[in-house]
């Protein structure tokens, strides 16, 4: 167990719709790494929260958006759904110590399904 | 420009055998670290092993062990004595420089390894 919890783990949808994918990082970690890992564009990285504030942004869609709260969760709403938005969704955390090698810690995923 | 290369789709290997998965990499920033990732059929994502481009021996997890060589820019993951469970596929990934508490990680594109009993 990683200590990254991160919800649902499963989720169908309909095109056109809208979700939100919600990620507790671990204990005392302070950013937050969102990944989109697709059978055909591997594992993707989307945003990184620090704090509380955007710290780095990967090949995220303007349909996507991400916040991080006061209390550290992260959300990753993804709007107008499309077929090809179905895949593995990853929150990470990593430690807050910058001495430490840096390791993400990674949750168990939620898989999205547009149909 | 391909960050992190992984050549090798597929692999297998007998059980008991070592096993050596590639990873070459490309970075223009003289600090930065290579990390192995293990993804099992169930689809969690689980750290094995850390390099650090400043580290002067290569880094032992166990059974993992990393070959750096920096010159070449790889960091091939080696399993020794193969098992069953090691069957998954298997991420390199780079994270450069660091500063500024971003610590991103760029992922290859994986190989996936298949034990033989």
């Amino acid at each position: 167990d990683s200590g990254v919890t991160q919800t649902p783990k499963h989720l169908i949808t309909a095109t056109g719709q809208r979700v939100t994918l919600r990620c507790s990082p671990r204990s005392g970690d302070l950013s937050v790494y969102w990944y989109q890992q697709s059978l055909d564009q591997g594992l993707q990285f989307l945003i990184q929260y620090y704090n509380g504030e955007e710290r780095a942004k990967g090949n995220i869609l303007e349909r996507f958006s991400a916040q991080q709260f006061p209390d550290l969760h992260s959300e990753l709403n993804l709007s107008s759904l499309e077929l090809g938005d179905s895949a593995l969704y990853f929150c990470a955390s990593s430690f807050r110590d910058r001495g430490r090698t840096g390791e993400l810690f990674f949750g168990e995923g939620s898989r999205l399904t547009v149909l | 420009a391909q960050k992190i290369t992984q050549t090798q789709p597929g692999m297998f290997v007998q059980e008991k055998e070592a096993v050596t998965l590639d990873c070459t990499y490309d970075t223009s920033d003289p600090s930065y670290g290579l990390f192995w990732y293990k993804q099992p059929s169930s689809g969690e994502m689980i750290f094995l092993i850390y390099q650090g481009s400043y580290d002067q021996q290569n880094a032992t997890e166990g059974r993992y062990s990393l070959n750096f060589q920096k010159a070449r820019k790889s960091a091939n993951l080696v399993i020794s004595a193969s098992q069953l469970g090691d069957s998954a596929m298997y991420f390199c990934a780079m994270r450069e420089g660091g500063g500024d508490s971003s610590y991103k990680l760029i992922f290859g594109s994986g190989t996936r390894l298949l034990v033989r009993p």
